[in-house]
């Protein structure tokens, strides 16, 4: 069965340096894996999604991602933090082979604070 | 950009009504899904719907839930009967055919009181 792991569920930067949340997954098979994030009271944002394509995935706002098989890691990555990106972000898998439609299995979140 | 709109956005209600939560998913995708988060909780699927029926379902989507489509743009969420620990966020996600991409509305918090 698939499943990921956020392994931070609070993580707080200063404005201006890197941020680094941190996401395992575990599948039978090469997954498709997402970030999604929410701002206080909005929906759910993709903000990236892997699809055994390229490792290294560029997202909106200057996130990426970069897919580690032999580390099963999916960590969401950004060169500078914004006071705009503090919400929680959440690490999902797709529980469907080959990019089929199919339940989303979510991560249990990172609150992501940003300091001025 | 299109975007997945959900009403209302809370709804209070007292234990045993029904309740309706209602979606418009993004005009040319055909596949529909409910999402719900408990407080403090992962966001849990409930159901998966294409082609006029539920394609696939979690443990969660017992009896007391429903799903429709009743017309070409509204989808909906029916809890016959509702219980305290039914108070969650609902999501609505929706997808174009042929591919995960997941576009989610911003919720319906439901309170049971």
């Amino acid at each position: 069965a698939q499943s990921v792991t956020q392994l931070d569920s609070h993580v707080s930067v200063s404005e201006g340096t890197p941020v680094l949340l941190r996401c395992n997954y575990s599948s039978s098979y090469s997954p498709s894996l997402f970030w999604y994030v929410q701002h206080p009271n909005k929906g759910l944002q993709l903000l990236l999604k892997y699809t055994s394509a390229a490792t290294l995935v560029k997202g909106i706002n200057g996130f990426e991602a970069e897919f580690k098989k032999s580390e099963t890691s999916f960590h969401l990555t950004k060169p500078s933090a914004h006071m705009s990106d503090a919400a929680e972000y959440f690490c999902v898998v797709s529980s469907n082979y080959g990019g089929s439609q199919g339940n989303l299995i979510f991560g249990k979140g990172t609150k992501l604070s940003v300091k001025p | 950009e299109p975007e997945v709109t959900q009403t209302p956005s809370h709804q209070v209600t007292q234990m045993g009504q029904e309740v309706i939560l209602r979606c418009v998913p993004i005009s040319n995708h055909l596949y529909f899904y409910w999402y719900r988060q408990i407080l403090g909780q992962k966001v849990e699927f409930l159901v998966s719907f294409y082609n006029n029926e539920i394609s696939e379902k979690s443990e969660i989507f017992d009896d007391q839930f429903s799903v429709e489509r009743p017309d070409g743009s509204n989808f909906t969420l029916k809890i016959r009967s509702t219980k305290l620990e039914d108070s969650a966020m609902y999501f609505c996600a929706s997808s174009e055919l042929e591919t995960d991409t997941q576009y989610f509305g911003p919720g319906t918090r439901l309170t049971v009181l």
